[in-house]
């Protein structure tokens, strides 16, 4: 069984500051990773995702994320927040199973300050 | 491709009411989801639809929840008689077999009062 667990449901940077939002996993078998964004009032959007390959993975809006096998991690971030950066952050766990095996963490809230 | 669409945005209704939530999902797209969203529980995957066939309706929480899919372009989540819990937002969501991700609408915002 696969579940997420994200350290921090809220986290507060200062804009022009690294980010960085925590994301532990425990799966069973090789697991695909992803990292979502919820803007306000807004549904999820799709961040960036672990597959297979390459562990360092680049999304958009400057995030990237690292799959450590060892520490079952995928932890996001970003070198620099910008204002518009302020959101949901949700990380999530699948199988391989396809899009109905999507397990989410509980969300990070991310608030950027000028 | 305009995305997942999902009618209404918003849906204030009554206690006892039955509360009717729509979702298009991307065309070409056989998998849809229908999620729930709470501040206590966070997102649930309340069913999943493969070929407008329902898959999984494990995490539909009791009877007063159903939904449906009659075609490959419309799916329906149905709560009759709706209660104050019931308040969340409501996410629809469609893929395909060979995506890893699901691809989300923005929401429907249900307040029971």
């Amino acid at each position: 069984a696969q579940s997420v667990t994200q350290l921090g449901s809220h986290v507060s940077v200062s804009e022009g500051a690294l980010v960085l939002l925590r994301c532990n996993y425990s799966s069973s078998v090789p697991p695909y990773l992803f990292w979502y964004v919820q803007y306000p009032n807004q549904g999820l959007q799709l961040l960036l995702k672990y597959t297979t390959g390459a562990t360092l993975v680049k999304g958009i809006n400057g995030f990237e994320a690292e799959f450590k096998k060892s520490e079952t991690s995928f932890h996001l971030t970003k070198p620099s927040a910008h204002m518009s950066d302020a959101a949901e952050y949700f990380c999530a766990v699948s199988d391989q199973g396809g899009a109905n095996n999507l397990f989410f963490g509980t969300g990070t809230r991310l608030t950027v300050i000028p | 491709d305009a995305g997942v669409i999902q009618s209404p945005r918003h849906e204030v209704t009554e206690m006892g009411q039955e509360v009717t939530l729509r979702c298009k999902p991307i065309s070409g797209h056989n998998s849809l989801f229908w999620y729930r969203q709470t501040m206590m529980r966070g997102l649930e995957l309340l069913i999943y639809f493969n070929n407008n066939v329902p898959i999984d309706d494990s995490g539909m929480p009791e009877d007063r929840f159903s939904a449906k899919m009659p075609n490959a372009s419309f799916s329906t989540l149905k709560i009759q008689p709706s209660e104050p819990r019931d308040s969340a937002v409501y996410f629809c969501a469609s893929g395909t077999p060979r995506d890893t991700e699901a691809f989300f609408g923005q929401g429907t915002r249900l307040t029971v009062v």
